[in-house]
């Protein structure tokens, strides 16, 4: 059972246009993560939001946490090869346990 | 050293080697986490350590084999391992007392087996 979905799996976009990546769960999350992980590279650490509703900005990405603490989106605006990558979204369910979604992949076309 | 090390970065062993996997990190942290990360499915905790001890073992094979001996290293111990057990390997690191479960990740080990 895939507890945290995200969607889309693969995404492939011309630069300077905009996205949205979508995080999904039946299940009630303490908080949330959001990671990029280039090839060769552990996954690193973006932004957490932990309460609902909440919007937390980096530069040209917008992360949201959904009102019900079950899903989250990232927004990139005008995207840049250098945004090219695996996201991924992780869930804190307590008890240090991590639960991460199956990432979304993208590549970002000069 | 910054962050979260590991190493090797590769490796490719046979089904009858024994080897190991090394993590450390220079972050201060007090709990630390091994992830086994297979094309197309989601990252897998494997182990927790907190202050040096397992507190979480996630239904792993015995074929896999945790040492913690300090809160800055941890180890996996492989043996007779299976080629599904192909695979990067992550370290991770967090602080324990934090409010947020914020994980720090090592580069990992491409493990191949053959």
């Amino acid at each position: 059972t895939q507890l945290l979905e995200q969607s889309p799996q693969f995404l492939s976009i011309q630069e300077g246009e905009n996205l949205t990546v979508y995080c999904n769960s039946s299940s009630v999350f303490s908080s949330l993560q959001w990671y990029r992980q280039e090839p060769g590279e552990g996954p690193v650490l973006l932004v957490t939001v932990v309460t609902g509703g909440e919007v937390k900005k980096l530069k040209r990405l917008t992360f949201q946490f959904g009102d019900a603490r079950k899903d989250s989106s990232l927004h990139i605006t005008a995207a840049q090869p250098g945004d090219t990558g695996l996201y991924l979204c992780a869930g804190d369910r307590g008890a240090q346990k991590l639960v991460f979604g199956q990432g979304t992949r993208l590549t970002i076309n000069p | 050293e910054t962050g979260v090390t590991q190493t090797p970065r590769h490796l490719v062993m046979g089904m009858t080697n024994k080897k190991s996997l090394k993590c450390e990190q220079h972050l201060g942290h007090n709990a630390m986490y091994w992830y086994k990360q297979s094309a197309k499915k989601p990252l897998e905790l494997m182990f927790v350590y907190n202050f040096k001890e397992q507190t979480e073992n996630n239904s792993v094979p015995s074929r896999f084999s945790p040492e913690c001996p300090n809160s800055s290293h941890l180890f996996l111990h492989l043996h007779t391992l299976q080629p599904e057990d192909s695979a990067l390997y992550l370290c991770a690191s967090s602080q324990r007392t934090s409010s947020y479960n914020e994980q720090f990740f090592g580069p990992g080990t491409r493990l191949t087996v053959l």
